[in-house]
């Protein structure tokens, strides 16, 4: 079946402006997940998404960053106002998360590449 | 916080020689770990994981992992390296999402 899917693969955009990335998790998968990966940093956890639930927003860097999931399905990852430091890959994954002995497995889009000029 | 280290930055290995990729890990608990690789390029790909159990499990491209309580280690194995094993390599600890190592770069030297 489809993996997870990412779009943009790239994008670059004048600092200040503000940005969307979108993701298309494996269908059926109740969680979903976005990091950053970046030369500095290493690959960070941003924000979690479990079925209905609020998300969990602890590794998101700044309140420029804020993310909603659609229907429990596609989610939106939106960087306002960007910074040269926004520039990295931005990555989404999912996972059928049901209980703590299961579902830990997540499975990784290609990425979008986010260039902040 | 629980969290792991990969404490080698870059490897070099020459073709079919053994690898082993070093984690050390973080937690109180028994810990859900993985191991995942991205050649250049590419997306993140599981290798294998470990969440209780056997101690010592098998994972795709004939690689393979222990888990030592005693040494709060998960290190990552394979006996026999291939060129296309050039990649880099991340442990992983499941804490809300995945906190993951700084990466291990593996190079293969014909």
């Amino acid at each position: 079946g489809a993996g997870v899917s990412q779009s943009p693969s790239n994008k670059v955009t004048e600092k200040g402006k503000d940005v969307e990335l979108r993701c298309d998790p494996i269908s059926g998968h109740t969680a979903l997940y976005w990091y950053r990966q970046s030369l500095g940093q290493g690959l960070e956890f941003l924000i979690y998404f479990q079925g209905n639930s609020a998300p969990d927003k602890s590794g998101l860097p700044s309140d420029r960053f804020s993310a909603e999931r659609t229907g429990g399905s596609v989610s939106t990852l939106t960087i306002q106002r960007t910074q040269q430091e926004d520039s990295a890959v931005y990555l989404c994954a999912s996972s059928f998360r049901v209980t703590r002995a299961s579902g830990y497995e997540q499975y990784f889009g290609p990425g979008t590449r986010l260039t902040v000029t | 916080a629980q969290s792991v280290t990969q404490p080698d930055i870059h490897i070099t290995v020459s073709e079919g020689a053994s690898l082993e990729l070093r984690c050390n890990y973080s937690y109180g608990a028994t810990p859900y770990l993985f191991w995942y690789v991205q050649s250049p390029g590419q997306g993140l790909q599981l290798l294998l994981k470990y969440f209780s159990g056997d101690t010592l499990v098998q994972g795709i491209k004939g690689f393979e992992a222990e888990f030592k309580r005693s040494q709060s280690s998960f290190n990552l194995r394979k006996p026999s390296v291939h060129w296309s094993d050039a990649a880099e390599y991340f442990c992983a600890v499941v804490t809300v999402g995945l906190s993951f190592g700084a990466g291990t770069t593996v190079t293969v030297r014909a």
